[in-house]
């Protein structure tokens, strides 16, 4: 199956810093992308996906890369602020079709800490 | 919300027990998932269902059970409660419509003592 692995598990910086977390995969037929922004007691929430007839999106202060042949994708945040502070998490998934259509395989969590 | 509620939110039981969790969704989607969140783990998935009877495994079905027997709830069934199984449980949907997404419910804070 899908193995997800996601780095660093724990990213501190200071605001108006940039902060990038990466992910690798290992399903070579995984074909969605979605990073998930989850604050402390909360649901996670979809922040970006890319899939991966795209290299790039971008929404705002967030982009997402995507490099098919290594296997990797990347969240980029930009201008951090203090609210950007949460735990990010990485996905992958099939969604070719079938009864598995769509089952996510979860990276491990980044915390990110942005400091005033 | 896209209609998701998960019962209970908050339970505390005793190993050996059988504890249900409940997830009740308002607006038909078809797909939907039973994950369980523990540190340095991610998010994992249990369970999921493509339809009404329609269910199958996840990473980590061992010690849980499912029950889908109408499009709007999905049960997440613990036979015998274990300490291992303390966890916070998210029920999720596929929307569809919206590029597919998944949306998860609230969570459900499940302590074994």
């Amino acid at each position: 199956g899908e193995n997800v692995e996601q780095h660093p598990s724990t990213l501190s910086v200071q605001e108006g810093d940039s902060a990038v977390i990466k992910c690798t995969y290992s399903d070579s037929a995984s074909n969605y992308f979605p990073w998930y922004k989850q604050e402390l007691g909360k649901r996670p929430q979809l922040i970006i996906d890319i899939r991966s007839n795209v290299g790039e999106k971008k929404d705002q202060r967030i982009a997402v890369t995507l490099n098919k042949t290594a296997k990797h994708f990347s969240l980029h945040i930009t201008e951090t602020q203090p609210e950007d502070s949460a735990v990010y998490f990485c996905a992958a998934s099939n969604n070719a079709g079938g009864t598995s259509y769509g089952k996510l395989t979860f990276g491990q969590g980044t915390i990110l800490t942005v400091h005033p | 919300d896209a209609g998701i509620t998960q019962s209970p939110r908050h339970k505390v039981t005793e190993t050996g027990t059988p504890v249900t969790l409940r997830c009740h969704q308002t607006e038909n989607h078809r797909y939907m998932y039973w994950y369980r969140q523990d540190p340095g783990h991610g998010l994992r998935l249990i369970h999921y269902s493509y339809g009404v009877k329609d269910t199958d495994k996840g990473e980590v079905s061992d010690g849980y059970s499912v029950s889908r027997s109408k499009t709007e709830d999905f049960l997440l069934t613990l036979e015998s409660a274990t300490s291992s199984q303390t966890s916070v449980y998210f029920c999720a949907i596929r929307l569809t419509g919206s590029g597919n997404t998944i949306y998860f419910g609230e969570g459900s804070w499940l302590t074994v003592v």
